[in-house]
């Protein structure tokens, strides 16, 4: 069965450069989830969609931007990232036909140096 | 506001023993209650659910019960593998227009030989 995937699967950037990270929905999923994850902690909700649009806002910092795409595919941009900004970085979709459905990627390891 | 709060780990235990992770919750209105468990460089996959009180999720022999009176939703399971070890998350879903996840801080489960 098709999966979240999420791209790239690693990633290392220096401090003060630009990271896109991809997630790539499970199709016929028209909401996605953007989650940081820091080493031995719990995921911390970043950014949601739906249809396109922003449905809700965690604790995104402002250096940090997300759409999702008319393919329902969604993009985090991540800009003059800092150290503190290494982590893993998840997405999980959700079919509208199953509200307690959410599929979940392997993650997008960020390593900042 | 929304949390959910887990024991702390690492849990050790011997195969074949009883297995208890809990999980409490604050939240308005009547969240539905999740676990999912993470393997290591693995995204999170679901093991139960429940959507309301008294509901009883189970999988792979883990079981979960919603408890609004104490408002717990711990993990169980009588006989732990090897195999289980893994990192296990207790989540709630808020009841918005999102449904976004708030996830407790997890709990490392090593199960030896």
């Amino acid at each position: 069965a098709a999966g979240v995937i999420q791209s790239p699967r690693h990633l290392i950037k220096e401090k003060r450069e630009t990271a896109t990270l991809k997630c790539y929905p499970i199709p016929r999923h028209d909401t996605v989830y953007w989650y940081q994850q820091g080493p031995g902690q719990d995921p911390q909700f970043l950014i949601s969609f739906y249809e396109k649009m922003q449905s809700d806002k965690g604790s995104i910092p402002d250096r940090f931007s997300a759409q999702q795409f008319s393919d329902y595919h969604s993009e985090l941009n991540m800009s003059s990232l800092e150290l503190g900004d290494s982590a893993l970085y998840f997405c999980a979709s959700r079919s509208p036909r199953d509200s307690y459905g959410y599929t979940f990627g392997s993650g997008t390891r960020l390593t900042v140096v | 506001g929304n949390s959910v709060t887990q024991m702390e780990g690492p849990v050790t235990l011997s195969e074949e023993a009883f297995l208890t992770i809990n999980c409490t919750y604050t939240a308005t209105g009547y969240p539905s209650l999740f676990w999912y468990v993470q393997y290591p460089g693995e995204g999170l996959q679901l093991l139960l659910k429940a959507t309301k009180a008294d509901d009883k999720g189970s999988n792979k022999g883990f079981e979960a019960t919603y408890r609004k009176e104490t408002t717990s939703f711990h993990l169980e399971k009588g006989s732990v593998q090897v195999s289980d070890s893994a990192v296990y998350f207790c989540a709630l879903r808020r009841v918005d227009s999102s449904y976004k996840l708030i996830f407790g801080s997890g709990t490392r489960l090593l199960v030896r030989p």
